[in-house]
């Protein structure tokens, strides 16, 4: 079955305390990202890589890392998490689209909710 | 700023009526617009999508209009079921070969009442 797979689920943690979200997925694709969801704020990308050792930064990267060292995966890394950190975080692959422009659309996993206090 | 908004956070219909959603942006660059659906306690799929060289695009009970002059798109769902009660994206992207970053709007609820 194809699918995005992300761990945990849940986590609570404390502020300070290193973290990673894992995110692998089983359809070989080039192009991965992660997103947070806030309340009010919709979905904003955090970081996303186009292929495996290239990364580059959405619109909201303060606070985290990411590494691609293999295709199928893409860990969120947070080295000292803060309570603003605190949201539900979605990592996502598809299809990179290519010289043509037509863009792919993105599977997502199942959504990971970080609390930190 | 948000680039793309979704004014209405939610909206009920009753079952076989029309549901209609509505999203704007502000990017002129953006020529890729998205409709993703969101069940609770999982992550979004994918909907419909359009590109800004047609206006209308359509597959099955979902049809996604876009009107480029004034920075605005909207699904319609004929007939509205039930299990079409969902949160739902819009998003835009800029078709620059190799990229793919998404732009979300905050989602619309929508509660299709039996």
């Amino acid at each position: 079955e194809a699918q995005v797979t992300q761990n945990p689920r849940y986590l609570i943690t404390v502020t300070g305390k290193k973290l990673t979200v894992t995110c692998s997925q089983n359809m070989n694709h080039e192009y991965m990202s992660w997103y947070r969801q806030d309340p009010g704020l919709g979905l904003r990308q955090i970081y996303y890589s186009m292929n495996v050792e290239v990364t580059d930064k959405g619109d909201v990267p303060e606070g985290y890392k990411v590494s691609r060292k293999e295709k199928r995966n893409f860990p969120l890394i947070l080295e000292s998490p803060s309570p603003n950190q605190t949201s539900l975080y979605f990592c996502a692959s598809s299809l990179s689209s290519g010289a043509s422009g037509i863009k792919k659309s993105e599977f997502f996993g199942p959504g990971t909710r970080l609390t930190v206090l | 700023d948000q680039q793309v908004k979704q004014n209405s956070p939610s909206l009920s219909v009753q079952e076989g009526r029309i549901s209609i959603l509505n999203c704007d942006y502000t990017n002129s660059m953006f020529d890729y617009f998205l409709w993703y659906k969101k069940y609770p306690a999982e992550g979004p799929t994918f909907l419909i999508s359009i590109s800004s060289i047609k206006d209308k695009n359509e597959d099955g009970r979902f049809t996604v209009f876009l009107n480029k002059s004034a920075k605005h798109l909207s699904l319609h769902i004929v007939p509205s079921q039930p299990g079409d009660s969902a949160v739902y994206f819009c998003a835009a992207s800029v078709s620059e070969a190799g990229a793919n970053n998404l732009f979300f709007g905050t989602g619309t609820r929508l509660t299709v009442i039996p």
